[in-house]
């Protein structure tokens, strides 16, 4: 069984400045792990996906996110906010023929 | 491309009525997913078919049936709503069901059942 949790409901940060958002993770195995974007009514985008490869997984828009298995985390991150990064953002792991999706980060960009 | 496409947008039932929601992909994807989205609580996963002709339950399959009519179209029906059935409805697919496997989603399908 898998589970993720997203440590903060809601994130404000001012436009230009950087961005973090917390996830961890729970596999009995080798996980893959996505992060997905909903913007105000449409559906979701996926911004990145770790599959075991590179630790390091950059995405769309400038995010970016590393897996630490040590920590079970997988964080995402992005040097600098823009106002249309304002959107809610779900942390996601792989199972074997679903998607376990945290409950969503809505992150807010104050001018 | 128009990806994963859902019918209708919008759908406003009262108690014990019954309704379907369409949902297509024209990517030629082998999987296709329903899930629900409530406040605070993410998506969960109310039926998946992992292949044409499969269906399984997921999460949250009460009050639930599904169809894959063909590869492209998998349809989700409530046989009589209720209150706790509002929210909103996305469908997904993938290449494969395997876990490496990116999902597309629909815009989604917002419901109220009063």
């Amino acid at each position: 069984a898998q589970s993720v949790t997203q440590l903060d409901s809601h994130v404000s940060v001012s436009e230009g400045t950087p961005v973090l958002l917390r996830c961890n993770y729970s596999s009995s195995y080798s996980p893959s792990l996505f992060w997905y974007v909903q913007h105000p009514n449409k559906g979701l985008q996926l911004l990145l996906k770790y599959t075991s490869a590179a630790t390091l997984v950059k995405g769309i828009n400038g995010f970016e996110a590393e897996f630490k298995k040590s920590e079970t985390s997988f964080h995402l991150t992005k040097p600098s906010a823009h106002m249309s990064d304002a959107a809610e953002y779900f942390c996601v792991v792989a199972g074997r023929r679903a998607l376990t999706f945290g409950s969503g980060t809505r992150l807010q960009v104050q001018p | 491309n128009a990806g994963v496409t859902q019918t209708p947008k919008f759908q406003v039932l009262k108690t014990g009525q019954s309704m379907t929601l369409q949902c297509a992909q024209d990517m030629n994807h082998n999987s296709m997913y329903w899930y629900r989205q409530d406040p605070g609580m993410g998506l969960r996963l109310i039926y998946y078919s992992a292949s044409e002709g499969t269906t399984d339950k997921g999460e949250v399959p009460n009050g639930y049936n599904v169809s894959r009519l063909n590869k492209r179209e998998f349809s989700l029906r409530l046989e009589s709503a209720a209150p706790s059935q509002t929210s909103v409805y996305f469908c997904a697919s993938s290449e494969w069901s395997s876990s490496y496997n990116e999902q597309f989603f629909g815009p989604g399908t917002r419901l109220t059942v009063l």
